[in-house]
């Protein structure tokens, strides 16, 4: 089974810029998050879908963040405007359906604003 | 509330040491526990998850971990260490009901010295 795929790896922006970066997950699965990390704060929960309904937007992370499921197997994280601050590796990951489930995780996109 | 500690930040120990690395909770009802490990350059794996019944829960590349309600804690295990061992551990928790997200502690990072 293919794994959660992210594109693309690397991303380069100009501080201003809306960057969209996408996720696949694993088929069949039905919870999606988006991860963001960082040294200082660790992984912080941006955002969940649960059966492409929104569970969760990440409280702090609304205001440039917006997550959307728009099918079962693709996700995308807009950020817009960018901001220095939000140089970071971005993870995604899927579940099958549960709590009891174990997430997969994406490679991770690593994202940088100029 | 719920919050995940992984009070040691750095672990270092010579190659063929067992380790432990410590995990505690803070959750008020039965908690659902997750190791997971990252690899230098990679993203987050998954080890090993506690959800009931036997407290010693063996996972993938010979961990294991044991749950103690007693004290609230999670710890993970292996003996012995291998040098290829060195990677960053995260402790997770999941609530369960109906919110499937994750919390994650900040993460030990493993030294194992040849």
């Amino acid at each position: 089974d293919a794994g959660v795929t992210q594109t693309p790896r690397h991303e380069v922006a100009e501080k201003g810029q809306t960057i969209i970066l996408k996720c696949e997950p694993v088929s069949g699965h039905n919870d999606l998050f988006w991860y963001r990390q960082t040294k200082i704060q660790g992984l912080e929960l941006l955002s969940y879908f649960r059966s492409k309904s929104l569970m969760e937007d990440g409280g702090a992370f609304k205001d440039r963040f917006k997550a959307e499921m728009l099918n079962s197997s693709f996700s995308t994280l807009k950020i817009q405007p960018t901001e220095p601050k939000d140089s970071a590796v971005y993870l995604c990951a899927s579940s099958l359906l549960g709590g009891t489930y174990e997430q997969y995780f994406g490679p991770g996109t690593r994202l940088t604003v100029l | 509330a719920q919050s995940v500690d992984q009070p040691d930040a750095h672990v270092t120990l010579s190659e063929g040491a067992s380790l432990e690395l410590r995990c505690s909770y803070s959750y008020s009802a039965a908690p659902y526990l997750f190791w997971y490990v990252q690899y230098p350059g990679q993203s987050l794996q998954f080890l090993l998850k506690y959800i009931t019944g036997d407290t010693v829960v063996k996972g993938t590349k010979g961990f294991e971990a044991e749950f103690r309600k007693s004290n609230s804690s999670f710890n993970l295990k292996k003996s012995p260490a291998h040098w290829s061992d060195s990677a960053k551990y995260f402790c997770a928790l999941n609530s369960g009901g109906s919110n499937y997200k994750l919390t994650f502690g900040k993460g030990t990072l493993l030294t194992v010295t040849p």
